[in-house]
């Protein structure tokens, strides 16, 4: 058990336009989500951290306006690059735990190529 | 601020060889996990440390944990060259929001076990 799809795994599109990135958990309800950030080389870096039907609480330096994150359900996160330029270029990571001092389990990401 | 220190960044040996990847971090933490990630892949879970002392082996990986020094290590015996990934720690913090605790990387170690 404990499956996290990731949706899509790859996106490249142009500057300008806003890209949606769902996460789900299959097969458990997520009381909490978190997304991270991956450059190339580097290590994951946290977002920013939603639980279901309230607002998305995210990390010093990541803007609320450019990165939209929605938890409507307890099985589905949504993270949406808003207006995305080629800086916004990276790898993204969901993860979904059941709650509190359980473990995250991680989606398959999303590269995001932005031209 | 937490902060999560892994060395080598890098590392390139033998089949056959041990070595051993550190994991110092800055403040008091419970839990301490370690991934593995493959090139443009997500991470996978290889192991959970909960407690002082703790040790858990999986084939030819051995993690540890001293909660008193802050420090984990991650052991490779006779490495094989399947082994070859990028390995994370990552420790938990307390998030604030009440919800899952958010998870603070390590660089990570990149691996390479050269036939």
């Amino acid at each position: 058990g404990a499956v996290v799809s990731q949706h899509p795994s790859w996106v490249i599109c142009k500057s300008g336009t806003s890209v949606k990135i769902e996460c789900r958990s299959l097969d458990f309800q997520a009381t909490t989500m978190f997304w991270y950030r991956q450059f190339p080389k580097q290590s994951l870096m946290l977002m920013a951290t939603s639980n279901e039907g309230s607002k998305a609480t995210y990390e010093q330096g990541v803007e609320k306006d450019k990165f939209l994150i929605n938890h409507a359900s307890l099985t589905l996160s949504t993270l949406t690059v808003t207006s995305a330029h080629p800086e916004d270029s990276s790898f993204y990571i969901c993860s979904a735990s059941r709650g509190l001092r359980q473990p995250q389990h991680f989606g398959d990401g999303t590269r995001l190529s932005i031209l | 601020e937490l902060k999560v220190e892994q060395n080598p960044l890098f590392l390139s040996m033998q089949e056959g060889k041990n070595y051993t990847i550190y994991c110092n971090y800055s403040t008091t933490s419970d839990r301490l996990y370690w991934y593995r990630q493959d090139p443009g892949k997500s991470l996978e879970s290889l192991f959970v440390l909960l407690s002082n002392g703790a040790v858990k082996q999986e084939g030819r990986l051995m993690a540890s944990l001293d909660t008193k020094a802050r420090l984990s290590t991650l052991h490779i015996t006779a490495a094989v060259h399947d082994l070859s990934a990028t390995y994370f720690c990552a420790v938990v913090f307390q998030y604030s929001g009440g919800g899952a605790d958010g998870l603070t990387f390590g660089k990570g170690t990149h691996l390479i076990i050269q036939p």
